[in-house]
């Protein structure tokens, strides 16, 4: 299977700050990467897939990029209902397999 | 609007199976998308499942082995979820979720308890 991790786990920022998120691939996936978010008590969300393309809804200070192994997810000028936790996962065939997630606290 | 329901037991015995239910809404199973199962564990671990296609073929993660089936009733609009000779390394949170080849649409998710 395809391991996906995810760094830093947690992470404290302020209202306004701009944060990334890193996911690692442990083979090339290409550009097969979704990103989620998901708040305490619910179900993950569809921010990102394809590594870069932005879900239906979701807000441009959100975007993704990488290829390969090595993507990122970078939040622009954070707002309070961006506080959550991420977590990144593969589409290059199955099984998907999901980073171990990134939470991501107010300062 | 897509939406998705699970339903389910709660709590299941070691060693029994569990069975869950999807029903969707705004959105026949038939067609498209992969009607998938993912799992979270305590401690926020997700596991993908399997899937249930639109043409009512399977995908399984082999993670699972010969445990699991995933079936549908397509008059109902329902996608199943069945896990046989469950343990207490069963206990999670479970979703049903829909998507190609990520997951656009999420159910609420059922907390299934394993233990005797």
């Amino acid at each position: 299977d395809i391991q996906m991790t995810q760094s830093p786990a947690s992470l404290s920022a302020s209202v306004g700050e701009t944060v990334t998120i890193t996911c690692r691939a442990s083979e090339n996936i290409y550009s097969y990467l979704a990103w989620y978010q998901q708040k305490q008590g619910k179900s993950p969300q569809l921010l990102v897939y394809n590594a870069k393309t932005l879900a239906e809804g979701v807000p441009s200070r959100f975007s993704g990029s990488g290829s390969g192994t090595q993507f990122s997810l970078k939040i622009n000028s954070l707002q309070p209902e961006d506080f959550g936790s991420y977590y990144c996962q593969h589409h290059y065939g199955t099984p998907y397999t999901f980073g171990g997630g990134t939470k991501l606290e107010i300062k | 609007d897509v939406q998705l329901q699970e339903s389910g037991p709660g709590l299941v015995k070691p060693s029994q199976s569990l069975s869950l239910t999807c029903s969707v809404t705004g959105y026949s199973i038939t067609s498209g998308y992969y009607w998938n199962w993912i799992r979270q564990f305590p401690g926020n671990k997700l596991e993908w499942m399997g899937y249930i296609s639109y043409d009512g073929s399977n995908n399984y993660n082999p993670s699972l082995k010969n445990r699991i089936s995933i079936t549908r009733d397509t008059s109902k609009n329902q996608f199943f979820l069945k896990l046989n000779s469950v343990t207490t390394e069963d206990t999670a949170t479970y979703y049903c979720a829909g998507g190609l080849l990520y997951f656009d649409y999420w159910g609420q998710g059922t907390t299934l308890t394993v233990s005797s």
